[in-house]
């Protein structure tokens, strides 16, 4: 089963508009934690911002802001006032904890989003 | 700087010809990880490590081998390299306390 799920393959949007990114997850760990990541065309893997599961208010880093609604699994990605150089693809991946080292823990990356900001 | 570093950042090779990329951090991070990035895969990891010496396999470890011996190196080994290994490569690391991985730049490997 799918444990991180991007719908939206592809957007489009215009300059200065909000965009909103979907992702949902599925765990039924109660300790987690939700990340999201930009992939620009020249393809580093850019951390944009964090959500613990215990975190009570939603996150926020400059432009972008997390819209975490636990009860509904859904962590998406708002992006205030975009701008071209926003365009790239975004990742979502959620930490959950790994079979084998007591402790362990892994990321799970949902398929992506490919935002395109037009001018 | 804080930073991963990958190397090679490209690499062309044959099936069956042994390689390692190498991957280095200077944050001090506890956990290290390898992933592959394909199309419409997404990135799923091969092998992470939670400290030195403490390793184990991620979704898709098959065909890959690593180690930790330092903490601020985990290099990626493939004994014998197949095209289905063609792929994108992403090291990442973190402190184990969030695991807010940070991604060296990828390392585009090609199998012929």
């Amino acid at each position: 089963a799918q444990k991180i799920t991007q719908t939206q393959p592809g957007m489009f949007v215009q300059e200065k508009e909000a965009v909103t990114l979907d992702c949902t997850y599925d765990t039924s760990d109660p300790s987690y934690g939700l990340f999201w990541y930009k992939q620009p065309s020249s393809g580093e893997m850019i951390f944009l911002i964090y959500q613990g599961s215990y975190d009570q208010q939603n996150a926020t880093e400059g432009r972008y802001s997390l819209n975490f609604q636990k009860a509904r699994k859904s962590a998406n990605l708002v992006i205030s006032a975009s701008q071209l150089g926003d365009s790239a693809m975004y990742f979502c991946a959620m930490r959950e904890a790994a079979q084998g080292i007591q402790g362990a823990q892994k990321l799970v990356f949902g398929q992506g989003t490919r935002l395109t900001i037009n001018p | 700087e804080a930073q991963v570093t990958q190397n090679p950042r490209y690499l062309i090779t044959v099936t069956g010809k042994k390689l390692t990329v190498t991957c280095s951090q200077n944050m001090n991070h506890e956990y290290m990880s390898w992933y592959r990035q394909d199309p419409g895969l997404g990135l799923r990891q091969i092998y992470y490590s939670m400290n030195v010496e403490v390793t184990d396999k991620g979704d898709v470890p098959e065909g890959y081998k690593v180690s930790r011996k330092e903490k601020r190196n985990f290099p990626l080994i493939l004994e014998s390299p197949s095209p289905n290994q063609t792929s994108l490569y992403f090291c990442a690391s973190s402190f184990l306390a969030k695991n807010i991985q940070y991604f060296g730049a990828g390392t585009r490997l090609s199998v012929l």
